[in-house]
């Protein structure tokens, strides 16, 4: 278990609609990622938050957004859903920001129909 | 070409046999290396973290950068049934090298038959 997680585990919507995801890093950590993973692209980074504020971007669709909250909790929203928004959605998070050491949450699994 | 190439297997070995698992990239800027496993239905987990060139040993695991030939591998020995996993590799050039994002393999599916 690596203290991060995620909620929910599990998300079925229907295209055009909107979710929130949301993570809640190790204790401790300032800095949040998101990122998606699909058979066909693999894990990409979406996004990148430290303390509040966005340190970097990825792949991030304009229709996706994410923010990360005082309390250090972070959300990834997903708009105007399509089928090829299907995939896992990870956080993970680290205490310094740097990218190479990061820490996983169990992902939320999203099937769009 | 992609930024990190990584052959999906899938692999199937015996219990006691040696892995080899590797990654090829073309940014010249990466000299931060990882590989990560990552179990079904599970998130990552950091395995090994290597900075620039050289090898790195911990337990049965070993993590070799050839900065030169743009070469990343990950050596298993005495594999185990519970080291079948998919293995994926990552690098970033780090906050200097003016890429601040974590760049992932496909991954490698392996299986370990006891």
């Amino acid at each position: 278990d690596s203290g991060v997680t995620q909620t929910p585990k599990h998300l079925i919507t229907a295209t055009g609609q909107r979710v929130t995801l949301r993570c809640s890093p190790r204790s401790g950590d300032l800095s949040v990622y998101w990122y998606q993973q699909s058979l066909d692209q693999g894990l990409q980074f979406l996004i990148q938050y430290y303390n509040g504020e966005e340190r970097a971007k990825g792949n991030i669709l304009e229709r996706f957004s994410a923010q990360q909250f005082p309390d250090l909790h972070s959300e990834l929203n997903l708009s105007s859903l399509e089928l090829g928004d299907s995939a896992l959605y990870f956080c993970a998070s680290n205490y310094d920001g740097n990218q190479e050491t990061q820490y996983f949450g169990p992902g939320t699994r999203l099937l769009v129909l | 070409q992609k930024e990190v190439e990584q052959d999906p297997g899938p692999l199937s070995v015996p219990e006691g046999a040696i892995v080899s698992l590797n990654c090829t990239y073309s940014n010249s800027a990466f000299q931060y290396f990882m590989w990560y496993r990552q179990y079904s239905r599970k998130g990552p987990e950091l395995l090994m973290y290597t900075y620039s060139s050289g090898n790195k040993e911990d337990g049965r695991f070993t993590a070799q950068v050839d900065k030169s030939s743009k070469y990343i591998s990950l050596f298993i020995r005495d594999s185990q049934p519970s080291d079948s996993a998919t293995y994926l590799c990552a690098m970033s050039a780090g906050t200097q090298g003016g890429s601040e994002k974590l760049v992932f393999g496909k991954g490698t599916k392996l299986t370990v038959n006891p």
